[in-house]
């Protein structure tokens, strides 16, 4: 059962290139979130989806691009990276909104740009 | 807005020591709330939760009580092992997202 698989674990881009994150889920979960994890601040919501189709703004969303064109992949896109933007990403999905089911997480994907 | 305050790391320990994270929150209405886990090198899951007052969440050995009163979720286990070596994050649910701390970095040695 692979559960929240992310693509590539890690990459290392310079200041203006630009990368797809992939997430897919075999769970048939409706929501998938991407969060961005660095040091002393938790992790922040960048975007979610709540159904294929569909997605939202989360706490931190400028410089970064999602789409949900099926069910079980969340593709989150830098279109010109900065370095404000390295970090450990991580996608998770859930079967309802976030306080009614838990979340499950990929195990991350360490980005750095120089 | 809703938010998660939990005590700073690290926490370092010997084993069959007694655990104590202290969580606090504050939120509008009445939120539920989570501990999640993080081992190294690997994606966070879920811990336990408690979604009303006076709710204990257990799992794994720990335990944590929705306090209402004191507006708090602290994490606790009696007896922990090198395996609970850990970043330990408190969470809860508010407006359209969960909203988590910081993360706690608990060591334990042998």
């Amino acid at each position: 059962n692979a559960g929240v698989t992310q693509t590539p674990k890690f990459r290392v881009l310079k200041t203006g290139q630009s990368m797809t994150l992939l997430c897919a889920q075999d769970m048939n979960h409706e929501y998938m979130y991407w969060y961005r994890q660095d040091p002393g601040m938790g992790l922040r919501l960048i975007h979610y989806s709540v159904g294929e189709g569909t997605t939202a703004k989360g706490e931190v969303p400028d410089g970064y691009n999602v789409s949900r064109l099926k069910k079980q992949n969340f593709l989150l896109g830098l279109e010109s990276a900065a370095p404000s933007q390295t970090s450990v990403y991580f996608c998770a999905s859930s079967s309802f909104g976030q306080g009614t089911s838990p979340l499950h997480f990929g195990n991350g994907t360490r980005l750095t740009v120089t | 807005g809703d938010s998660v305050t939990q005590m700073e790391g690290p926490v370092t320990l010997s084993e069959e020591a007694f655990l104590t994270i202290n969580c606090t929150y504050t939120a509008t209405g009445y939120p539920s709330l989570f501990w999640y886990v993080q081992y190294p090198g690997e994606g966070l899951q879920l811990l336990l939760k408690a979604t009303k007052a006076d709710d204990k969440g257990s799992n794994k050995g720990f335990e944590a009580t929705y306090r209402k009163e004191t507006t708090s979720f602290h994490l606790e286990k009696g007896s922990v092992q090198v395996s609970d070596s850990a970043v330990y994050f408190c969470a809860l649910t508010g407006d359209y997202k969960l909203s988590f701390g910081a993360g706690t970095t608990v060591t334990v040695r042998a």
